[in-house]
C-alpha cells in the first residue's frame, strides 16, 4: 500500500516570501501521479499543481513548482512571493498509475496549515 | 453545473439515527469517489463510482455505510445507526479525465 507523508503539522511564513512545503510518499510503482491539494478554511479542496512520475521536468503553475525527487521518494512544494490568500492547510496527494480505464482513489498526507504574515 | 455541489453543508443528528448525504457532480463526469475527513487528518477514501456500479468500495468502515449511483450523476452515501465516531467532514469528487478530482465544499457530520 502506498503513503504519503508530511512531517510539518504547520509553517509560518512572511508575505511576499518564498517557502516550501516537504511531502514524502512510499509506493512500489514506477508510474504514479502526485498532487498538492490547497484547502481553506471554506473545506473546499482546490488542486494547486500535479506531478506525473514519468516526466523527469518539474511542474509549475505561477508562484507555485514542485521538487519531485523520484528516487528519494520526495515531493515538495515551493509557494514563491507568498500573498495572504495562500494561507491554507495544503495536501500531498499520490494516485496510482496503474489502473485501466478508470480513474482510481487519492492517497493523502496528513496536512500542513500554512500562515501568512502581513 | 460550475462544480461539485453537496448538501446539505452541515448536518447534526443524533446517535443511532439514519443520514443521507448527496453529491452532485459535474456534468459529464463518470468518475465518483467519497472521502472522509476527521480533524486535522487528511482525507481518507470511502468509495469510488464509475457510472451506476461501485467499482470499489473497500474504504468503506462497516456495513453500516453505503451508496448508491442509480442514474450515474447525483449520488448518496447513507450512514444508518450513527455513531459518534461518525463525526467527520464527508468530501465528494469527480473526475472526467485520466488523473484529476475536482473536489466539492463537503458535509460537516456531527453526531450527538
Amino acid at each position: 500500500a502506498q503513503t504519503v507523508t508530511q512531517s510539518q503539522p504547520e509553517m509560518s511564513v512572511q508575505e511576499a516570501e518564498t517557502v516550501t512545503l516537504s511531502c514524502t510518499y512510499d509506493t512500489s510503482e514506477s508510474d504514479y501521479y502526485l498532487f498538492w491539494y490547497k484547502q481553506p478554511p471554506s473545506r473546499q479542496m482546490i488542486l494547486v499543481i500535479r506531478q506525473e512520475a514519468y516526466k523527469q521536468q518539474n511542474a509549475t503553475e505561477n508562484r507555485f513548482s514542485v521538487n519531485f525527487q523520484k528516487a528519494a521518494k520526495s515531493f515538495s512544494l515551493k509557494i514563491s512571493d507568498s500573498q495572504l490568500g495562500d494561507a491554507a492547510m495544503y495536501f500531498c496527494a499520490y494516485r496510482s498509475a496503474w489502473v485501466i480505464g478508470a480513474n482510481s482513489k487519492l492517497t493523502f498526507g496528513k496536512g500542513i496549515t500554512l500562515s501568512v504574515r502581513p | 453545473g460550475a462544480g461539485v455541489s453537496q448538501t446539505p453543508s452541515n448536518k447534526v443528528t443524533e446517535k443511532g439515527k439514519y443520514v443521507e448525504l448527496r453529491c452532485d457532480p459535474i456534468s459529464g463526469h463518470t468518475a465518483l469517489y467519497w472521502y472522509r475527513q476527521s480533524l486535522g487528518q487528511g482525507p481518507e477514501f470511502l468509495i469510488y463510482f464509475q457510472g451506476t456500479g461501485a467499482a470499489d468500495d473497500s474504504g468503506l468502515p462497516n456495513d453500516r455505510f453505503f451508496a448508491v449511483r442509480p442514474e450515474g450523476s447525483v449520488s448518496t452515501l447513507k450512514i444508518q445507526r450513527t455513531e459518534r465516531g461518525d463525526s467527520a467532514v464527508y468530501l465528494c469528487a469527480s473526475g472526467g479525465g485520466a488523473d484529476t478530482q475536482y473536489f466539492g465544499p463537503g458535509t460537516r457530520l456531527t453526531v450527538l
